[in-house]
């Protein structure tokens, strides 16, 4: 039950896109379309984002993407707003019932 | 409206015990799997635990596999985590998460607040 690989930090000026990796194995990120992104402001809780790679829940701007190749999933950003300055964790089912996190991308809009 | 409150974090000296309850609202609780996932602070997310919607099956961490039980009363709409032998390193904001399907798979679509345990002598 490794953690995914997130970069520690990313960041863009208002309206750029901005694109975070999410790293695992064929075991977690590989092997399964049950990759989801999560939002969180400081001191709030997770918010659900971006779910089965690709799909966005309700009322998520279409500015937020998902994507995956091979064992790197990936979340891009695209028309960069101020209230998009957040963490943004990644998750992957992993088999065997169990769930995989990455550890976290600071993004910040300049 | 979905709303998941836990309850029950606090103070606990090493190798005690507590109780987290997560009381839940706004959908059949018994469709859908449960997870606990944790934050200590200044750190990133790590799911604890989860269990499927309408049966007793229980998945567990590496990390808390043998001192933590999670067990959910569909009745009641309440999941619960019951930590023993607690360490140091549990310290964390305890989430009760809801996933939009029976089975555990990561795709937490409503997160409780979080209630904070603090494992300190």
């Amino acid at each position: 039950q490794s953690a995914l690989t997130q970069p520690p930090s990313a960041s863009g000026s208002p309206g750029q896109s901005v694109t975070i990796s999410c790293t695992g194995t064929s075991s977690d990120v590989g092997g399964y379309n049950y990759v989801s992104w999560f939002q969180q402001h400081p001191g709030k809780a997770p918010k659900l984002m971006i779910y089965e790679v690709t799909k966005r829940p309700s009322g998520v701007p279409d500015r937020f993407s998902g994507s995956k190749s091979g064992n790197t999933a990936s979340l891009t950003v695209s028309g960069l707003q101020a209230e998009d300055e957040a963490d943004y964790y990644c998750s992957s089912y992993a088999g065997s019932n169990n769930v995989v996190f990455g550890g976290g991308t600071k993004l910040t809009v300049l | 409206e979905v709303q998941l409150v836990e309850s029950g974090g606090g103070l606990v000296q090493p190798g005690g015990s507590l109780t987290l309850s997560c009381a839940a609202s706004g959908f059949t609780s018994g469709n859908h799997a449960m997870s606990w996932v944790r934050q200590a602070p200044g750190k990133g997310l790590e799911w604890v635990s989860g269990i499927r919607g309408s049966s007793s099956n229980t998945y567990y961490a590496d990390a808390v596999k043998g001192r933590f039980t999670i067990s959910r009363d569909n009745s009641k709409n309440t999941l619960y985590l019951q930590m023993y032998s607690l360490r140091v390193e549990d310290t964390a904001v305890y989430y009760c998460a809801k996933e939009p399907y029976i089975g555990v798979a990561g795709s937490f679509d409503y997160w409780g607040q979080g209630t904070l345990v603090t494992v300190s002598s």
